[in-house]
């Protein structure tokens, strides 16, 4: 039982270029999340989903895409880089909402440049 | 959401309890108290949640107040693997779990 995994670990991006960040948990998770985290700071919901086809919108969905065609992954999606998405995305599955906890996988530190 | 308000930064003492106070005054009634913790960019860890009672668990144990208005997180015996930034996190039970985090607190325990 791997729990959320991620990759890559590490990516650096040249403005303007895309990238798919991957995320895919085993346990048979409904909700899925992607957060960012930029240094000093909090992190801020961009993505989440409650089960495969379905997703919706965090606090800063712009600039970024998810799809969840099956339970197990939920990728992000940049399309066009920014040095402003220079961040550390985190992963995250729950059960279900409420009071079951989230289970965040190592994250993904990227820069753009 | 309620607004979560946390000391920026403590310290502790190995092997001395660790007390992280937070405020939130304008929480509602169908909103819980969460903490988690990260440990140096590694992502979240769940620590406990509690909406009035006290709760206990193998981490810590949280002490809400009559009025819900404030919590405090209780670490035991603070280890040096306790040095993190803790996150307290007030979250509506029926609006899809999202977790709004502030900045937390950066605990740090010394020997």
């Amino acid at each position: 039982n791997a729990g959320v995994t991620q990759t890559p670990k590490f990516r650096i991006l040249k403005i303007g270029q895309s990238m798919t960040l991957q995320c895919t948990q085993d346990m048979n998770h409904n909700y899925m999340y992607w957060y960012r985290q930029d240094p000093g700071m909090g992190l801020k919901l961009i993505y989440y989903s409650v089960g495969a086809g379905i997703t919706d919108k965090g606090e800063v969905p712009n600039g970024y895409n998810v799809s969840r065609s099956t339970t197990e992954d939920f990728p992000l999606r940049l399309e066009l880089a920014a040095p402003s998405q220079t961040s550390v995305y985190f992963c995250a599955s729950s059960r279900r909402t409420g009071t079951d906890t989230q289970y965040f996988g190592p994250g993904t530190r990227l820069t753009v440049l | 959401d309620a607004k979560t308000t946390q000391p920026t930064s403590m310290d502790c003492a190995e092997g001395r309890a660790a007390n992280l106070p937070c405020n939130h005054s304008t929480i509602s009634g169908n909103e819980y108290v969460y903490w988690y913790r990260q440990i140096h960019s590694q992502g979240p860890q769940y620590i406990i949640h509690g909406l009035k009672n006290n709760e206990t668990n193998e981490m810590a144990s949280l002490i809400i107040t009559e009025d819900r208005k404030s919590s405090t997180l209780i670490l035991p015996h603070a280890t040096l693997r306790d040095t993190a930034v803790y996150y307290c996190i007030a979250e509506n039970y029926n609006q899809g779990g999202k977790l709004i985090f502030g900045q937390g607190t950066e605990l740090s325990v010394k020997p």
